[in-house]
């Protein structure tokens, strides 16, 4: 099956600081990609989708300057949270889809979880 | 807009206890529709989908869901839940886009 692979698995970083965060697709060609924002008991919050080669199209209320999302090839996207606060702390999913998913079906990363102290 | 509600949002079964989840989405037109689990620690995992056909769509790990237009649901059944399956269980909707929509999630814990 497709996999989906997020590195770093934890970080922690200062006030202040920017953070990236990769999700790579390993086995299949990722023409689209997903950032999520899950809080603590609720459900996943749509960040942002990219697309290959293109600009992300962010949700609404999502800070586009804060969480820069670069999708340069078709294996790999990075999410970077800059000058990060207390309140950005959180777990980011990404998820992709593609050559070799299923229709419409989204693959999941394991997640990043990000604590900003 | 589009929206995903799951009413039970934590649910306590003893082993060998069947479970239902129930999913209901708000969208009049097509729609795929998921059912994914995540594990304590782990990554969300795919248990079932429907696109088409057969409503009654069965999945891995012994679960099942069953489409009813009418009622815009896709509920989660298991017949016997094992201490195993304790995890939170999303339903998620498309419709014919990849961009999904996702329900807040049912805790669910398994008492062995």
């Amino acid at each position: 099956g497709a996999v989906v692979s997020q590195h770093p698995s934890r970080v922690i970083c200062k006030s202040g600081t920017s953070v990236k965060i990769e999700c790579r697709s390993l086995d299949f060609q990722a023409t689209t990609m997903f950032w999520y924002r899950q809080f603590p008991k609720k459900s996943l919050m749509l960040m942002a989708t990219s697309n290959e080669g293109s600009k992300a199209t962010y949700e609404q209320g999502v800070e586009k300057d804060k969480f820069l999302i670069n999708h340069a090839s078709l294996t790999l996207s990075t999410l970077t949270v800059t000058s990060a606060h207390p309140e950005d702390s959180s777990f980011y999913i990404c998820s992709a889809s593609g050559t070799g998913s299923g229709p419409y079906e989204q693959y999941f990363g394991p997640g990043t979880r990000l604590t900003v102290t | 807009a589009q929206s995903v509600s799951q009413h039970n949002h934590h649910v306590i079964l003893s082993e060998a206890a069947s479970l239902e989840l129930g999913c209901n989405y708000s969208y009049g037109g097509t729609v795929n529709l998921f059912w994914y689990v995540q594990y304590p620690g782990q990554h969300l995992q795919l248990l079932l989908k429907y696109f088409s056909g057969d409503p009654l769509v069965k999945g891995i790990k012994g679960f099942e869901a069953e489409f009813i237009k009418s009622k815009f649901s896709f509920n989660l059944r298991k017949p016997s839940v094992q201490w195993s399956d304790t995890a939170e269980y999303f339903c998620a909707v498309n419709s014919g886009t990849y961009k999904y929509i996702f329900g807040t999630g049912t805790r669910l814990k398994v008492l062995a």
